[in-house]
């Protein structure tokens, strides 16, 4: 079964710099998807980015982007010009074509000012 | 991006009692939709899948006859808690999809069950 592990319960980021959250997964496909989501307090959850595992480029949101490592089995997300909105439970998740989600367990992010 | 709406956004329920969560597609046809619980502060635990006009798949775990799911239309999925009692309380959210072999899923903005 896919697995999805992000090791950082908490971080904690200065507003207006930069910080970078990390993704592990664990999967035999070759074929996938990765997402980042972001629930603020709403616990409304807001697609942040997604990447497709054929693709090498990275990809990039405005402020948001990815360093996609697929041999590694690594997908972290930068932050960039953090602002105080920014402050939300981050989550990693995997998809296959088709197939429900398996998230990871959830990084809380702490924007100060 | 589509629309998914959750009703009711929080309900409080007397123990014993049975309440209905509706999962509504706005502007796409959900061919299926995802039920999770989200206890505080951790991640979503997929409860089922349901697609359109068949039964839902329970991950492992979860009663079927204490969360009854129906996906009678491809806009509209309910969930049941029937017999609810304290340790049912919790966040509630439903996403959908629109086909079978997209990847994209949408979510409701969650509802809050409280059992007394």
């Amino acid at each position: 079964a896919q697995t999805v592990t992000q090791s950082q319960p908490e971080m904690s980021v200065q507003e207006a710099e930069t910080v970078t959250l990390s993704c592990t997964y664990d999967t035999s496909e070759s074929d996938y998807y990765l997402f980042w989501y972001k629930q603020p307090p709403s616990r409304q959850m807001i697609l942040v980015i997604r990447q497709e595992a054929y693709k090498q480029q990275n990809a990039t949101e405005n402020r948001f982007s990815v360093n996609f490592q697929k041999a590694a089995k690594s997908f972290s997300l930068k932050i960039s010009d953090s602002q105080l909105g920014d402050a939300a439970m981050y989550f990693c998740a995997y998809n296959e074509y088709g197939n429900k989600l398996v998230f990871g367990a959830g990084t809380i992010l702490r924007v100060k000012s | 991006g589509a629309v998914v709406s959750q009703h009711p956004s929080w309900v409080i329920c007397k123990s014993g009692t049975s309440v209905k969560i509706e999962c509504r597609s706005l502007d796409f046809q959900a061919t299926t939709m995802f039920w999770y619980r989200q206890f505080p502060k951790q991640s979503l635990m997929l409860m089922a899948t349901s697609n359109e006009g068949s039964k839902a798949t329970y991950e492992q775990g979860v009663e079927k006859d204490k969360f009854l799911i129906n996906h009678a239309s491809l806009t509209l999925s309910t969930l049941t808690v029937t017999s609810a009692h304290p340790e049912d309380s919790s966040f509630y959210i439903c996403s959908a999809r629109e086909g079978h072999m997209n990847t994209e899923a949408f979510f409701g903005q969650g509802t809050r069950l409280t059992v007394v």
